[in-house]
């Protein structure tokens, strides 16, 4: 069964601080993983999209890492402020339809504080 | 500017009401798509289409339809609400995917926030 599977569900951290976020799927075929960031209320906006060829990837002060023989990624955010509060999703998609099914995690609940 | 809209943000309706949950974008794309997304769990696909005139169930059985009379448009109907289908569902668009490793990436709508009393 193809899943996705995310680390820690919560997480609080004060601002100015770094942390990591865990995701672990085994989806098959593998296309793509990316992290979504999903304000409270709001649709998911892409963050990071990677192949099974890339193993990092950054954006400002996000970056990703993908291991694909392990089946693993991580999000790692620098820096953190107030506006990064937010949940961050992380989602597979498969190569083995037309349709490039995505496969979602239940996301990671990050809050900063001051 | 390129954008995908719902409409309402938020409805509050009574059980048996029928209800239409808008859906628009002005990106072009040939894909749209429906989730229902509850608090703190993953997002599910209830509803696709690869283009005009086209749409399919998703992976999560829903009691709502769809049409696509046009590109730009994906409304999802339910015919009468029940408390059951409170819950937040967003819409979502993507281009043709190019072959088996292309992104397909989707572009979220703000959702809509449903509650049934």
């Amino acid at each position: 069964k193809n899943q996705v599977e995310q680390s820690p569900q919560s997480l609080i951290i004060l601002e100015g601080k770094n942390c990591t976020l865990q995701c672990n799927y085994t989806v098959s075929p593998f296309s793509n993983l990316r992290w979504y960031k999903q304000d409270t209320g709001r649709g998911p906006v892409s963050l990071t999209i990677m192949t099974f060829s890339e193993n990092t990837k950054s954006n400002g002060r996000y970056t990703a890492t993908l291991d694909a023989d392990t089946k693993q990624s991580s999000l790692h955010i620098t820096a953190s402020q107030l506006s990064d509060s937010a949940s961050y999703i992380c989602v597979v998609s498969d190569r083995g339809s037309t349709l490039g099914r995505l496969y979602f995690g239940r996301g990671t609940q990050l809050t900063v504080w001051p | 500017e390129a954008d995908i809209y719902q409409t309402p943000r938020y409805l509050v309706i009574g059980t048996g009401k029928k209800i239409t949950l808008e859906c628009s974008q002005t990106m072009g794309h040939d894909k749209m798509y429906w989730y229902q997304q509850d608090p703190g769990m993953e997002l599910h696909l209830i509803h696709y289409s690869y283009g005009v005139n086209s749409t399919e169930k998703g992976d999560l059985s829903s009691e709502s339809t769809v049409s696509r009379i046009r590109t730009e448009h994906f409304p999802l109907t339910l015919e009468s609400a029940r408390p059951s289908h409170t819950s937040q569902y967003l819409c979502a668009s993507s281009e043709q995917q190019q072959g088996p490793f292309s992104y397909n990436e989707q572009f979220f709508g703000p959702g809509t926030r449903l509650t049934v009393l």
